[in-house]
């Protein structure tokens, strides 16, 4: 048990129906992350919320949508995704340390197995 | 940009056979480097890191040393038990809290 908990588990949907992905972290961190993880691919970084203001967006399509209302809950909001969007989804926090540019632990929800038909 | 390579999957070793994981990267400046670790059904865990040259990150029985001359972060173990069977991620850190991971490496041990 990391802190970080993921809801659902599983999930499987369509390409025209619009889901969401939980995430919550019991840490105190006051940074959050979304990756994506597919077969025979690294880990790609999706988006980053540090103080509950995005930072990064690596180039991800419109179809995923993160939201953060609060520093312990992160959403990935999914519309019309396609088939090769079925992947497992990481959630991840870290304490960021305000003007430091060094590395602080990422500690990782378990994942939301997506399967988009 | 910044990238790390790591030898593909899948290991197979018997219980208390000796375990090397490859583990190379190209980045610029010093990065920091790390071994995550992943359990059937589980997020990642970061198993043990080095952030600088010649530093031996060790955990659980891993080890691995930074060689900035080489490149390299293998990860090893002495002796390796059922328990062990993940897969493990190799991953570098070059300003921030930016992570860049390689595809990862299935380890699996037979009893």
């Amino acid at each position: 048990e990391t802190g970080v908990t993921q809801t659902p588990r599983h999930l499987v949907m369509g390409m025209t129906n619009k889901k969401s992905l939980k995430c919550e972290q019991h840490l105190g961190h006051n940074a959050m992350y979304w990756y994506k993880q597919s077969a025979k691919k690294p880990l790609e970084l999706m988006f980053v919320y540090s103080l509950e203001e995005r930072v990064e967006n690596n180039s991800v399509p419109s179809r995923f949508s993160p939201e953060c209302p609060n520093s312990s809950h992160l959403f990935l909001h999914l519309h019309t995704l396609q088939p090769e969007d079925s992947a497992l989804y990481l959630c991840a926090s870290s304490q960021e340390a305000s003007g430091s540019s060094s590395y602080n632990e990422q500690f990782f929800g378990p994942g939301t197995r997506l399967t988009v038909l | 940009g910044d990238s790390v390579t790591q030898m593909e999957g899948p290991v197979t070793l018997s219980e208390e056979a000796f375990l090397t994981i490859n583990c190379t990267y190209t980045a610029t400046g010093y990065p920091s480097l790390f071994w995550y670790v992943q359990y059937p059904g589980e997020g990642l865990q970061l198993l043990l890191k080095a952030t600088k040259a010649d530093d031996k990150g060790s955990n659980k029985g891993f080890e691995a040393t930074y060689r900035k001359e080489t490149t390299s972060f293998h990860l090893e173990k002495g002796s390796v038990q059922v328990s062990d069977s993940a897969v493990y991620f190799c991953a570098l850190n070059n300003a921030g809290n930016m992570l860049t991971f390689g595809g990862g490496t299935r380890l699996m041990v037979k009893p």
